[in-house]
């Protein structure tokens, strides 16, 4: 079945270091693939999607590139800051055609903790 | 209001009584979901509605009923709940389109907790 996997946390920095989340999955077919961020107290916001292999979703400095050849979806951040102290949360929707209705399959969450 | 709201952002409750929780998507929308979230546990999707028709019922308790009146609001109503249903209640709408890969769009949450 279709189950994405993402790195335990949490996640410990400084800030302006670099960030990597790692996120893998396994899907029928051609998945779409998303990163959330759930800042504390607030609900799940979409931070960045990828529906095709090759593709490269950012947003607000975050990077991540759908691979299909390692069915992976890292997360990327070249200097963090303590503004981005949050859960990342990676997702997959499986095509329409899987039979699936196109729910989300989710990620545990990476917390992640950005010290000054 | 833009986006998704919901109401209230925090409830607590004893086992016998009867309660709501309410959504609503101001985004346009065609389908909401109902999501649980738990401390260390994946996020787990309750109730799916499309176009005002429930698509999706993950083998929630019935102590757990969902309404659609309409297509921008969603209600979660809640009667005899566990101590182990305390916690995060998240809505959510999409646009559903052909292709899948569709966004969806979360409201704050309902903290719950049942004494």
């Amino acid at each position: 079945g279709n189950s994405v996997t993402q790195m335990e946390g949490p996640v410990t920095l400084s800030e302006e270091a670099f960030l990597t989340i790692n996120c893998t999955y396994t899907a029928t077919g051609y998945p779409s693939l998303f990163w959330y961020v759930q800042y504390p107290g607030e609900g799940l916001q979409l931070l960045l999607k990828a529906t095709k292999a090759d593709d490269k979703g950012s947003n607000k400095g975050f990077e991540a590139t759908y691979r299909k050849e390692t069915t992976s979806f890292h997360l990327e951040k070249g200097s963090v800051q303590v503004s981005d102290s949050a859960v990342y949360f990676c997702a997959l929707s499986a095509p329409p055609n899987a039979g699936n209705n196109r729910k989300l399959i989710w990620g545990l969450g990476t917390s992640l903790a950005v010290n000054p | 209001e833009t986006g998704v709201t919901q109401t209230p952002r925090h409830l607590v409750m004893g086992m016998t009584n009867k309660k709501s929780l309410k959504c609503e998507q101001h985004l346009g929308h065609n389908a909401m979901y109902w999501y649980k979230q738990s401390a260390k546990k994946p996020l787990e999707l309750m109730f799916v509605y499309s176009l005002e028709e429930r698509v999706e019922n993950n083998s929630v308790p019935s102590r757990f009923s969902p309404e659609c009146p309409n297509s921008s609001h969603l209600f979660l109503h809640l009667h005899t709940l566990q101590p182990e249903d305390s916690a995060l209640y998240l809505c959510a709408s999409s646009q559903l389109a052909g292709g899948g890969g569709e966004t969806q769009y979360f409201g704050p949450g309902t903290r719950l907790l049942v004494l």
